[in-house]
């Protein structure tokens, strides 16, 4: 098995801030995701990257970067932190974008003041 | 719109019930996945389905491809399968994209 570690657990940042959040996977997967979740809500895909040094936008980009440093990591940008912007964001991994399994990391929960 | 659509959005059961979630797809879906988030927030894998059916203990599931839709059967009702249940579907040329959940609630 394997196991997908968002850091940090908990992001606190002000408005207008530039923030990072980390995802590593040790699946050996090739393809990982961010979603964002409001609360109550369902998965919003952000972005995502079908191997190393592959970046797709997904529905919610604006706002956002991504960046896929190694095959086990991947990063998210929220550029400029927004008064609405609380929610939690969970980054996931697959096999591959035709094998898409996917699993998931505890997510970040971002909170902005 | 919603390329994924879930039915119904909330369910209460009693306990030793038996229901049925749906999802709907507004995409040509390859494949489809359910999950349930627990109350602490976490994932849980509980099917990945090609078009046919997948059974593991009181959970079946059933994709239809032609028709564009996924149910998900809950037989005898428990109150861990308390939480929200997700479906999330894909082509074999994109990124899965999630219904908004059915929150389920059984009750003894």
């Amino acid at each position: 098995g394997g196991i997908i570690t968002q850091t940090p657990k908990f992001l606190i940042g002000q408005e207008g801030q530039k923030l990072t959040l980390k995802c590593q996977q040790n699946f050996n997967h090739d393809t990982m995701y961010w979603y964002r979740q409001d609360s109550g809500k369902g998965l919003r895909l952000i972005y995502y990257s079908i191997t190393e040094n592959d970046l797709q936008k997904g529905d919610l980009s604006e706002g956002y970067d991504a960046s896929r440093e190694k095959k086990s990591s991947f990063s998210l940008t929220v550029t400029s932190a927004q008064k609405n912007e609380m929610a939690v964001f969970l980054c996931a991994s697959s096999p591959g974008l035709g094998e898409n399994t996917l699993y998931f990391g505890a997510g970040t929960r971002l909170s902005v003041l | 719109g919603d390329k994924v659509k879930q039915s119904p959005s909330a369910l209460s059961l009693q306990e030793g019930t038996n229901s049925a979630l749906r999802c709907n797809f507004s995409i040509a879906a390859t494949t489809v996945q359910w999950f349930l988030q627990n109350p602490r927030g976490s994932l849980i894998n509980l099917f990945y389905l090609v078009p046919g059916t997948k059974e593991n203990g009181r959970l079946k599931s059933a994709f239809d491809s032609k028709e564009s839709y996924s149910t998900l059967h809950i037989r005898d009702a428990q109150l861990e399968d308390s939480g929200t249940y997700f479906c999330a579907a894909c082509n074999n040329n994109n990124a899965p994209r999630f219904g908004a959940g059915t929150k389920l609630s059984v009750k003894p």
